[in-house]
């Protein structure tokens, strides 16, 4: 079965721009997890949505936000682009129903110039 | 507050020989752990993972060991290939209200296997 997808794989935009990212989760899966890579902070949690409603959230600022369509599709918009921002994002699928039966995408590539 | 911990960034071993990863974490409420392996520009793959009740998994070369009085699991690699090597981070799962879950990594050991 497919994996989960991202695009675009990378981006390159302008402080103060804002961005949305994309991600198709595994086909039958419910829950979409954000998470943003940098190398000081390794892995962090951003959000999490289950069935359109976000059920989790870490501890970004609220120029993180996301959402999720009725297919489980998903997107995260970044407003107002800081340079701090620059990072591999990566969306993670799971069935949602515990397990930890994660699997995660390739990854979009920010930088923030 | 680092929930979990990965002390050691880089280990390097012999290829044919055993490579142990290891990872502390400091919340009681995790569930699950979790063990990625990553390669660069790309996402972690899923490589094994250990229920809180459970002190042992196997899987092929790969086995997870959770000691949870210690607070602390590992990783053991058996044998060795170059194609391991990689970074391999540490997960931590706690089952949230609702049914959600985050995970929690650790900052990850870089693995070099040398041929």
């Amino acid at each position: 079965k497919a994996g989960v997808t991202q695009t675009p794989r990378y981006l390159i935009k302008t402080r103060g721009q804002q961005v949305t990212l994309s991600c198709s989760p595994i086909s039958g899966h419910r829950s979409v997890s954000w998470y943003q890579q940098t190398p000081g902070q390794g892995l962090q949690f951003l959000f999490e949505y289950f069935s359109e409603t976000q059920r989790n959230k870490g501890n970004f600022p609220g120029r993180f936000s996301g959402r999720q369509f009725s297919n489980s599709r998903s997107e995260m918009n970044v407003s107002t682009l800081e340079l701090g921002d620059s990072a591999l994002y990566l969306c993670a699928s799971s069935p949602g129903t515990g397990g930890s039966g994660y699997t995660f995408g390739s990854g979009t590539r920010l930088t923030v110039v | 507050d680092q929930q979990v911990k990965q002390n050691s960034p880089s280990l390097s071993v012999q290829e044919g020989r055993i490579s142990i990863l290891n990872c502390d974490y400091t919340n009681s409420m995790f569930d699950y752990f979790l063990w990625y392996k990553k390669y660069p520009a790309e996402g972690p793959t899923f490589l094994i993972s250990i229920s809180s009740i459970k002190d042992k998994n196997e899987d092929g070369r790969f086995t997870v060991f959770l000691n949870k009085s210690a607070k602390h699991l590992s990783l053991h690699i058996v044998p060795s290939q170059p194609g391991d090597s990689a970074v391999y981070f540490c997960a931590a799962s706690a089952l949230y209200q609702g049914g959600s879950e985050k995970l929690v990594f650790g900052k990850g050991t870089k693995l070099t296997v040398n041929p």
